[in-house]
This record gives C-alpha cells, sequence and structure tokens, in this order.
C-alpha cells in the first residue's frame, strides 16, 4: 500500500480534553504535513515539520516526529467541538512535492 | 493565503458521457498541480502530477486516457473523466503548489456522481 497508517481510527472525547492521533509511514522522508478535512470538503493545511525537526507548535497544536520510528503524532489540547474532523498525516519523499497520505482519523468531540 | 479553487462543485452525469473538472490557483501561480480522489470514508488516493506545459504524471494504476489532465496555464489544470461509469463516483481534490514551496493548497472538491 501506498499509504502510511494512522491510529486511532476514530476518536470521540469531551470538550477541553487532549486529543492525541498517530502516524506511522515507511520511508525515509523530507518533511511530513497535517491536515484537516471537515466533512465533504477540502483539505486545511495545519502544520509541516521537516525531517530534521523533532517537535513543533502551532498554536493548540503539536507534532512531534521520530525519524528512526518512522512515526509522527499530533496532539491537540484543550478541544473545541470545531475540532471535529478528519485528521491525515502526509508524507513528502522529495519526489516532486508528491504526498502519500494516511488513512486518517476521525476525532469527534462532544460538547 | 493562497486559494484554489475547484468547479463545479457538485456533478450528476449519465453513465457513458465525459465530465470536466477545473482547478484554479487564484492568487499565486501553481507550476505543479496534484489531482486525487477519494472514496467515502477513506483517504485521499494521488492519481496525478500535472506540471504546467507538460504530459501529466499518472500513479500506478491509474487510466490515463480515461482520467484526462491538462494544466495550460500556470493558474488552470483539468481533470476529464471519459465515458463515466458509476464507479468512478467519487470526491475529485485537487491541489496546487507554488514554485519553490513545500505547502500544497487543496481546493474543496468536486462530487461527481454517475448514474
Amino acid at each position: 500500500s501506498q499509504q502510511g497508517e494512522e491510529d486511532p481510527q476514530a476518536l470521540s472525547i469531551q470538550e477541553g480534553e487532549n486529543a492525541t492521533m498517530n502516524c506511522s509511514y515507511k520511508t525515509s522522508i523530507n518533511n511530513l504535513q497535517w491536515y484537516r478535512q471537515n466533512s465533504g470538503r477540502g483539505l486545511v493545511h495545519l502544520i509541516l515539520i521537516r525531517s530534521n525537526e523533532r517537535e513543533k507548535h502551532s498554536g493548540r497544536l503539536r507534532v512531534t516526529l521520530d525519524t528512526s520510528k518512522k512515526s509522527s503524532s499530533l496532539l491537540i489540547t484543550a478541544s473545541r467541538a470545531a475540532d471535529t474532523a478528519s485528521y491525515f498525516c502526509a508524507t513528502d519523499r522529495n519526489q516532486g512535492g508528491k504526498l502519500i497520505f494516511g488513512q486518517g482519523t476521525e476525532l469527534s468531540v462532544k460538547p | 493565503g493562497a486559494v484554489v479553487s475547484q468547479h463545479p462543485s457538485r456533478v450528476i452525469c449519465k453513465s457513458g458521457t465525459s465530465v470536466k473538472i477545473e482547478c484554479r490557483s487564484l492568487d499565486f501561480q501553481a507550476t505543479t498541480m496534484f489531482w486525487y480522489r477519494q472514496f467515502p470514508k477513506q483517504s485521499l488516493m494521488l492519481m496525478a502530477t500535472s506540471n504546467e506545459g507538460s504530459k501529466a504524471t499518472y500513479e500506478q494504476g491509474v487510466e490515463k486516457d480515461k482520467f484526462l489532465i491538462n494544466h495550460a496555464s500556470l493558474t488552470l489544470s483539468t481533470l476529464t473523466v471519459t465515458s463515466a461509469h458509476p464507479e468512478d463516483s467519487s470526491f475529485y481534490i485537487c491541489s496546487a503548489r507554488g514554485p519553490g514551496l513545500h505547502e500544497q493548497y487543496f481546493g474543496p472538491g468536486t462530487r461527481l456522481t454517475v448514474t
């Protein structure tokens, strides 16, 4: 399969809790990106982490990257109902910008 | 931020007909555009990479004669689904990348239903 793995496939939490999603991939990468998709809509770019970076923050988002384990995690702190969406990781293997997407995590944040 | 539009947002067509989907970068020049397909509850699958002024590069298993891609200008790429069949019904999403950028900007998607 060209795709990486994400877990969990679905995650349901209460507002205010933290949400952690994991992504694993198979080959060496140039960078890894996280995207959000609301139901039936396009993708919104959240954050990009380069292969030589280990951690990156953006607002309530924290992304880590472990290239030795070929894995990344996305942490959303103090979640809100508006965070309900599908979240995808995507790897850039320096092949002309091609992105390989993970299978996604469907996050549901209950008010 | 950079904006990418797609037209139409939804299309219903009869089996055997062809459908054209447009992808435009509105405020930047897109040297590369990508076309993805997404089935319900699944991830995005890259179909092809389109560079302005050259032939598209298709991923393994994607029929180039069925999914015609044209990237005639730095702001427009089109995907034509020829002789559409019900199994081509899907959500088609394009993305665009400007020169020297790592980020891709995604269009809102086109929902194709073939009856």
